[in-house]
């Protein structure tokens, strides 16, 4: 199957810095691309929906100016976590849309990003 | 709206015994995709089953099956003769056909088989 990657896998970073976490479609062009967080224990809760050339679409409740996403080419999708603090550490996980399928999703390995 | 219940939180069986997971969900689409997926402890999600909507037929692979009935809107998933390697947390999820495919996913139940 196709292969989604993300990086970092891990990171961590002091309050008040910004972290960029860059996934890729490895095999295909996606023209979709979604991202997830995950608090411990907790279920996957889509943050947003990523078009390549257009802006995000974000869900209700994320902020857009504290997490920026990049969607700038058909196999790169970045998110930036801005002015990262401590509630803002959990697992990111992106997946990619395959548009020659109808249902294909492809998942990241995900980023565990710890705020210090 | 779409929503995806797993009630069971966390369930604990002894090595062999045979555990099913729960999976309702609500949609109002009449064409959409169930999922399963397995989460182990390093995070990385490990894809089980897809499941379209009008194909309702159980699925067996190996020790998993698969029960899909769309009159009680339920996806349940069955693991005959565990084993401890059968430890994560399992998700199950629904796809919209039409919105980019966005996935819903359910709370998750961690199971635990014990040796």
């Amino acid at each position: 199957g196709a292969v989604v990657s993300q990086h970092p896998s891990w990171v961590i970073c002091k309050s008040g810095t910004s972290v960029k976490i860059e996934c890729r479609s490895l095999d295909f062009q996606a023209t979709t691309m979604f991202w997830y967080r995950q608090f411990p224990k907790q279920s996957l809760m889509l943050m947003a929906t990523s078009n390549e050339g257009s802006k995000a679409t974000y869900e209700q409740g994320v902020e857009k100016d504290k997490f920026l996403i990049n969607h700038a080419s058909l196999t790169l999708s970045t998110l930036t976590v801005t002015s990262a603090h401590p509630e803002d550490s959990s697992f990111y996980i992106c997946s990619a849309r395959d548009p020659e399928s109808t249902y294909e999703q492809y998942f990241g390995p995900g980023t565990r990003l710890t705020v210090t | 709206a779409q929503k995806v219940t797993q009630a069971q939180t966390e369930i604990s069986v002894v090595e062999k015994e045979d555990v099913t997971l729960d999976c309702v969900y609500e949609t109002r689409d009449t064409t959409y995709y169930l999922f399963w997926y397995k989460q182990p402890p390093s995070g990385e999600l490990v894809f089980l089953i897809r499941r379209n909507s009008f194909d309702e037929q159980n699925e067996i692979s190996g020790r998993y099956s698969w029960n899909f009935q769309k009159s009680t809107s339920s996806f349940n998933f069955t693991i005959t003769a565990s084993q401890v390697v059968d430890s994560a947390v399992y998700f199950c999820a629904l796809s919209e056909i039409y919105n980019f495919n966005k996935f819903y996913f359910g709370s998750g139940t961690k199971l635990n088989v014990k040796p």
